[in-house]
């Protein structure tokens, strides 16, 4: 079956520690994205890429990494720079076109130790 | 600066009544998406609004599109308690993927 898989579902990270949260497609999505999701609040952009090896910063870029080596494949970076990272990070992809629904992974929870 | 406003935040129904939830955005779009989240699970597409007057229903669920009003709602017809989540819109902003902007959700809690 077609999907979006992250991992791990759950992560706890150490302060000064930087963390990778992984999320894969086998949608043949091109367009892959990153957003940040706080209790009781919507979502918002970290960083989004539409094409292989090429990548935009969102609404909230600062203290995040990512990369796009392969089109299946969207890992972000949570780095000690980020000081409030403890959220949910969900990943989403979207086909090429515009206008076009995204469909999520089962997200991450990423806790602050 | 494109703002997408739902209300209510909360609501808490009983079973078998009727209500709507509206979401309100401040700019041109004619592309619109409505999000079910369960606690602590994903985004859950419901349905997507491609036009002015669209109209989508599914079981007790139906949403429409107004883009002159700037105005979606989703109605729920005789709630059951398996409705109960929080509820997203979010609107296509420019046309382009990367800018849907998300309302803040709306929790629905349904009881007997």
């Amino acid at each position: 079956d077609g999907g979006i898989t992250q991992s791990p579902k759950y992560l706890f990270r150490k302060e000064g520690q930087n963390v990778t949260l992984s999320c894969e497609q086998n949608l043949n999505h091109d367009a892959m994205y990153w957003y940040r999701q706080d209790p009781g609040q919507g979502l918002r952009l970290i960083y989004y890429s539409q094409i292989v090896n090429d990548f935009q910063k969102g609404d909230i870029a600062e203290g995040y990494s990512v990369s796009r080596e392969k089109k299946e494949s969207f890992p972000l970076t949570v780095t000690s720079a980020q000081k409030n990272p403890t959220a949910f990070y969900l990943c989403a992809s979207t086909p090429t076109g515009v206008g076009t629904e995204a469909f999520f992974g089962q997200g991450t929870r990423l806790t602050v130790v | 600066e494109l703002k997408v406003e739902q209300n209510p935040l909360f609501l808490s129904m009983q079973e078998g009544k009727n209500y709507t939830i509206y979401c309100n955005y401040s700019t041109t779009s004619d592309r619109l998406y409505w999000y079910r989240q369960d606690p602590g699970k994903s985004l859950e597409s419901l349905f997507v609004l491609l036009s002015n007057g669209a109209v989508k229903q599914e079981g007790r669920l139906m949403a429409s599109l107004d883009t002159k009003a700037r105005l979606s709602t989703l109605h729920i017809t005789a709630a059951v308690h398996d409705l109960s989540a929080t509820y997203f819109c979010a609107v296509d902003y420019l046309m382009r993927a990367d800018k849907l902007i998300f309302g803040t959700g709306t929790r629905l809690q349904v009881f007997p």
